[in-house]
């Protein structure tokens, strides 16, 4: 069975730290595709990140970074220098190869928090 | 582009009362999604629209809840009767159906309509 797990509930840090949230899920199937997403207080689901299975290349966007390991079946998402806007929870979500427009299974999601 | 729309975006009801709630997903979006997002958890699939057929609808509710797209475009979830536990947000996404890159669709959500049940 799919599953995603996002063992942090909460994190707190203060403007300009850097902040790991982390992500593991179980899937037997060897294509899939890995998301992640954050939901600010406005409450839309905003895309951040996609990552299918063949493609473990660690990808960095500006302040966001991406750490996929398929041996340990993790995908971490890395904010450097964290600004209050970053203050959100965040998804990581799961969508296996079975069909066109498989929905995606989400986590429990990790609320950031970032004071000034 | 305009966004997926959502209403309302706010429902206060009482328990055994009957709700609905209508999305009208991006143009040219085949498949259309209905997730219920109750508070301090993720999204959970409720039913999954291919055009005006349905994909998936095995997490859905079905002696209460009904959902429906009409001529593959708009779509409507309704509740009926409604019970304090289905309190949540639902949000509808939408998605372009990519050929040869299944579950490679990036969804794109609504702002969603947050129900509370009385």
């Amino acid at each position: 069975a799919q599953k995603v797990t996002q063992a942090q509930t909460e994190i707190s840090v203060v403007e300009k730290e850097d902040v790991t949230l982390d992500c593991v899920y179980e899937t037997r199937d060897t294509t899939y595709y890995l998301f992640w997403y954050k939901q600010p207080p406005s409450g839309e689901l905003v895309f951040l990140i996609r990552r299918n299975s063949f493609d473990e290349q660690n990808e960095i966007s500006g302040r966001y970074s991406w750490n996929f390991q398929k041996s340990t079946s993790s995908f971490n998402f890395t904010i450097t220098a964290s600004q209050v806007v970053d203050s959100a929870v965040y998804f990581c979500a799961l969508s296996e190869a079975r069909q066109a427009g498989t929905a995606l299974i989400f986590g429990k999601g990790t609320t950031l928090s970032v004071s000034s | 582009e305009a966004g997926v729309a959502q209403s309302p975006r706010y429902k206060i009801i009482e328990k055994r009362q009957s709700v609905a709630f209508w999305c009208n997903p991006i143009s040219g979006h085949a498949t259309l999604y209905w997730y219920q997002q109750i508070l301090g958890q993720g999204p959970k699939l409720l039913i999954q629209f291919q055009n005006n057929g349905v994909v998936d609808d095995s997490q859905l509710p079905k002696d209460r809840f009904s959902a429906e797209r009409l001529k593959g475009v708009d779509s409507t979830l309704k509740i009926q009767p409604a019970k304090l536990e289905d309190s949540a947000v639902y949000l509808c996404a939408s998605s372009f159906v990519r050929r040869g890159r299944s579950g490679a669709n990036v969804l794109t959500f609504g702002a969603g309509s947050r129900l509370t049940v009385l």
